[in-house]
């Protein structure tokens, strides 16, 4: 069965601080995706990956940077952590023309 | 831009009875994908069901059932045999075809709670 993990699951970070969410897959896909999900509402894409060496703006990317260094992995950076940024986030992987598959998220605060 | 609206927020029902969940959306693309996942109570996120919209016969897993209704751009969920377990959210999206990233599109989500 597909598997994405997520480090950390939990971070309390302070405001103007650096912060990295890292995520890996075992699946051997090509696509990997980053998602913020505030409390009452649907997930939202952040950046996004074809493979190593490739990351794209999603829909909401100000303020997020993502690294793609190999196939299983795929990080977003918060250069300077904002209040604005406390969310959960879902890294997940897929194919196109495939479902995805999602990690267990990562609960950030940002005080 | 491409759009899914879930309308009802939460729904409460008996277990052991038929639940059915709204979902439409927008899109310009005649040809175009549509997901439900379930998210439980730990945060945990599923795939749950899959429709082509070339496809005319509804998608069927096991006790998950699609109402697929194109011309009104709709893709309803119908959980039946309710269970105590199915209580979660869960989230219709969509993908545009005409796109090679697999960005999904999602709905707010519609809490659903099963009681006994």
């Amino acid at each position: 069965e597909a598997a994405v993990t997520q480090s950390p699951r939990n971070k309390v970070a302070v405001t103007g601080g650096k912060v990295t969410l890292s995520c890996n897959q075992t699946n051997n896909h090509n696509n990997m995706y980053w998602y913020r999900q505030d409390t009452g509402h649907g997930l939202r894409l952040i950046h996004y990956s074809y493979g190593a060496g490739s990351t794209e703006k999603g829909d909401i990317p100000d303020g997020y940077k993502a690294s793609r260094p190999s196939q299983e992995n795929f990080s977003l950076i918060l250069e300077l952590a904002t209040p604005s940024q406390t969310s959960v986030y879902f890294c997940a992987s897929g194919d196109v023309g495939w479902e995805q598959y999602f990690g267990p998220g990562t609960r950030l605060t940002v005080l | 831009a491409q759009k899914v609206t879930q309308t009802q927020t939460s729904i409460s029902v008996v277990e052991k009875t038929t639940v059915t969940m709204d979902c439409v959306y927008e899109t310009r693309d005649s040809s175009y994908f549509l997901f439900w996942y379930k998210q439980t109570a730990s945060g945990e996120i599923v795939f749950l069901i899959r429709q082509d919209s070339y496809k005319k016969e509804n998608a069927t897993v096991g006790h998950y059932s699609l109402n697929f209704q194109k011309p009104k751009s709709s893709i309803g969920l119908i959980i039946t045999a309710t269970q105590i377990e199915d209580s979660a959210v869960y989230f219709c999206a969509m993908r545009e075809e005409d796109t090679n990233t697999g960005k999904l599109t999602f709905g707010d989500g519609t809490v659903l709670t099963v009681k006994p």
